[in-house]
């Protein structure tokens, strides 16, 4: 079953702006990651965020974390129309005594950003 | 540095046919993965190695089978292809535990008639 579940599910922006794409998820974690996947190819990892952490920068990515809401929202700054690209979340669960190996992905938001 | 190669990147198969798709990674990594990615489902966890020598089920194992060849290499097998494994098979690799990042290889597309 899906851990992490992303919205919106598609998002249409122009060059320039800033796209937002939020994750939810229902248990509690270690951590939260971000992956971006071009068409026909693997995901990339973009950041992790640890649930100590409330918010953590990378170039023009910013994410945040809320575990009181067990949600979490990824920041694009001054889109380009490279961006464009499937983004997921993933998410481990907490409590697995440092054995835990396995992550959780959502189901994705398609970022479209036009020229 | 390649990363993570899948091969055969295109297949396609008729139901009950067999075949073994292969991965290998050159980052030394402990943990190797097998997903599936189907349309609206997202990554889909089907078998894991946390290290040489070990393999875990993940969320859908039924119908394949893995193997831990050595650190470099986990193949996904399936034994008698059906239909609804028509999918587009990742391979990834990370460093060991669930705080650490995947890395992905560009997936094998498989097709069963």
């Amino acid at each position: 079953s899906q851990q992490g579940e992303e919205d919106p599910q598609a998002l249409s922006i122009q060059e320039g702006e800033n796209a937002t794409m939020n994750c939810s998820y229902k248990t509690s974690i270690n951590n939260l990651q971000w992956y971006r996947q071009n068409s026909g190819r693997g995901l990339v990892h973009l950041i992790l965020i640890r649930s100590n952490e409330r918010e953590k920068h990378s170039g023009r990515l910013r994410v945040t974390l809320d575990t009181s809401k067990k949600s979490s929202s990824l920041l694009i700054t001054a889109s380009r129309a490279a961006d464009t690209a499937s983004y997921f979340c993933a998410t481990d669960m907490w409590g697995s005594g440092g054995s835990n190996y396995k992550l959780t992905f959502g189901k994705g938001t398609l970022l479209t950003v036009n020229p | 540095n390649a990363g993570v190669t899948q091969t055969p990147k295109f297949q396609v198969l008729k139901t009950g046919q067999s075949m073994t798709l292969q991965c290998a990674q050159d980052m030394n990594h402990n943990s190797m993965y097998w997903y599936r990615q189907d349309p609206g489902m997202g990554l889909r966890l089907i078998y894991y190695s946390a290290s040489e020598g070990t393999t875990d089920k993940g969320e859908v194992p039924n119908g394949y089978n893995v193997s831990r060849l050595n650190k470099r290499e986990f193949s996904l097998r399936l034994e008698s292809a059906a239909p609804s494994q028509t999918s587009v098979y990742f391979c990834a690799s990370s460093e060991g535990t669930a705080d650490q990042p995947q890395h992905f290889g560009d997936g094998t597309r498989l097709s069963i008639l």
